[in-house]
């Protein structure tokens, strides 16, 4: 398996354009997750999906993320109009929850990165 | 609340040297904890995870992980560190909602 791809891998765009990061997790996975990283406040969970649906987004930041997922192999998190504190680099990472408690005992898989700069 | 704490920014040492990167936590409940490892402009890669039993954990390159309950914590160690295992390290936990919880992270400097 070629592991969690995401893309694009950089993007650079003005402030108030729209912007769309896209990731296929590893096939099997059941479990799909958004982090953000900046220097400021480190790894941030975004959303999460299971089995496609979205459980939790409380941490995404506001109005102008969101996230879907519309097959078990893709999801995208958009961001529209984007600011430039939204520079970071995004992660998608994806997990095949295991044993009796589920999630808490999987690994988690990550992808490369999508780093993102809004001028 | 559920938490990882890792207490140093950035540790230095000498290329074949012991290495140890601390992390504490505060769960309830039977602690999941995790490590994991990010080189530059990568993604975080899996290293160890303790579930239950053994209190050293082994786990890739050469890395182990020593859970030690009466003081919390779970420290990542090394017995001879190699100049490629510098790197930002991270210490996880799911929190109660079973969501995964990343500490700040640790950078590793290994000197040659």
């Amino acid at each position: 398996d070629a592991g969690v791809i995401q893309s694009p891998r950089h993007e650079v765009t003005e402030m108030g354009q729209e912007v769309t990061l896209r990731c296929k997790p590893i096939s099997g996975h059941d479990y799909l997750f958004w982090y953000r990283q900046t220097m400021m406040r480190g790894l941030e969970l975004l959303i999460y999906f299971n089995n496609n649906v979205p459980i939790d987004d409380s941490g995404m930041p506001e109005d102008r993320f969101s996230a879907k997922m519309p097959n078990a192999s893709f999801s995208t998190l958009k961001i529209q109009p984007s600011e430039p504190r939204d520079s970071a680099v995004y992660f998608c990472a994806s997990s095949l929850a295991s044993g009796l408690a589920g999630l808490v005992t999987g690994e988690l898989f990550f992808g490369e990165g999508s780093r993102l700069t809004v001028l | 609340a559920q938490s990882v704490a890792q207490p140093e920014d950035q540790v230095n040492v000498a290329e074949g040297n012991p290495l140890t990167v601390k992390c504490t936590y505060s769960v309830s409940g039977n602690p999941y904890l995790f490590w994991y490892v990010q080189y530059p402009n990568r993604g975080l890669q899996f290293l160890l995870k303790y579930i239950t039993g053994d209190n050293l954990v082994k786990g890739s390159y050469g890395f182990e992980a020593e859970f030690n309950k009466s003081q919390t914590s779970f420290h990542l160690k090394k017995p001879s560190a190699l100049v490629s295992d510098s790197a930002l390290y991270f210490c996880a936990a799911p929190n109660r909602d079973d969501k995964i919880i990343f500490g700040k992270g640790t950078r590793l400097h290994i000197l040659p």
